[in-house]
């Protein structure tokens, strides 16, 4: 199993451009979720899945659109990228009430 | 929402000597306690988890306690190695309210170990 696999690895924008952040997983989970790693502040979440076609906001939803039509894909667009979404991404799945297994993480950055 | 919060943001210890990190959290219907390690440049990975039914957990040298009452877990590292130098998370969660897997982190604590 490859696990989570997040797409890309690093990533530049400039204001205003669009972009999506792609995650996958092969472990058949039901529940997955993004989150962004700002220094001091910890993993906040932006959207979370508990199945094909069912997501909801997190805490800092904000400037961020997903969807999931399989159980495996997540992906996270940005609509309209800022300065302010400059972070490390992590996507993770899990089943309903198990471990949270977490991507390696996709850095952008927004000039 | 949920609020986790986690002392003390830095910890350096000396080899061999013990480590405690401590959250706290908000919602007295969380019932799911986990922490994380994440090295530099890694992955936050899963490390050990409580949950609400059970006073203290122990895998080797790292041991979770967990008061309900006071709404207060901690971490607790013993005979640290400097493999052990990485960042911690706690975090938070109730899964029983049907958000799934719905974890809520504290800031994160940086531990040193020095030789």
């Amino acid at each position: 199993n490859a696990g989570v696999t997040q797409t890309p690895k690093f990533q530049v924008l400039k204001t205003g451009q669009s972009m999506t952040l792609q995650c996958a997983q092969d472990m058949n989970h039901e529940y997955m979720s993004w989150y962004r790693q700002d220094p001091g502040m910890g993993l906040r979440l932006i959207h979370y899945s508990v199945g094909a076609g069912i997501t909801d906001q997190g805490e800092v939803p904000n400037g961020y659109n997903v969807s999931r039509s399989t159980t495996e894909d997540f992906p996270l667009r940005l609509l309209s990228a800022a300065p302010s979404q400059t972070s490390v991404y992590f996507c993770a799945s899990s089943r309903f009430t198990g471990e949270l297994f977490f991507g390696e993480g996709s850095r952008l950055t927004v000039l | 929402g949920e609020n986790v919060e986690q002392h003390p943001s830095t910890l350096s210890v000396q080899e061999g000597d013990s480590a405690v990190i401590k959250c706290t959290y908000s919602d007295s219907a969380s019932n799911y306690f986990p922490w994380y390690k994440q090295e530099l440049g890694k992955r936050p990975q899963l490390i050990i988890d409580i949950r609400s039914n059970v006073g203290e957990k122990k895998d080797q040298r790292i041991a979770v306690t967990l008061n309900k009452t006071a709404k207060h877990f901690s971490l607790h590292i013993t005979e640290t190695q400097p493999e052990d130098s990485a960042v911690y998370f706690c975090a938070a969660s109730n899964k029983l309210t049907g958000g799934g897997n719905k974890l809520t982190f504290g800031t994160g604590t940086q531990l040193k170990v020095e030789l």
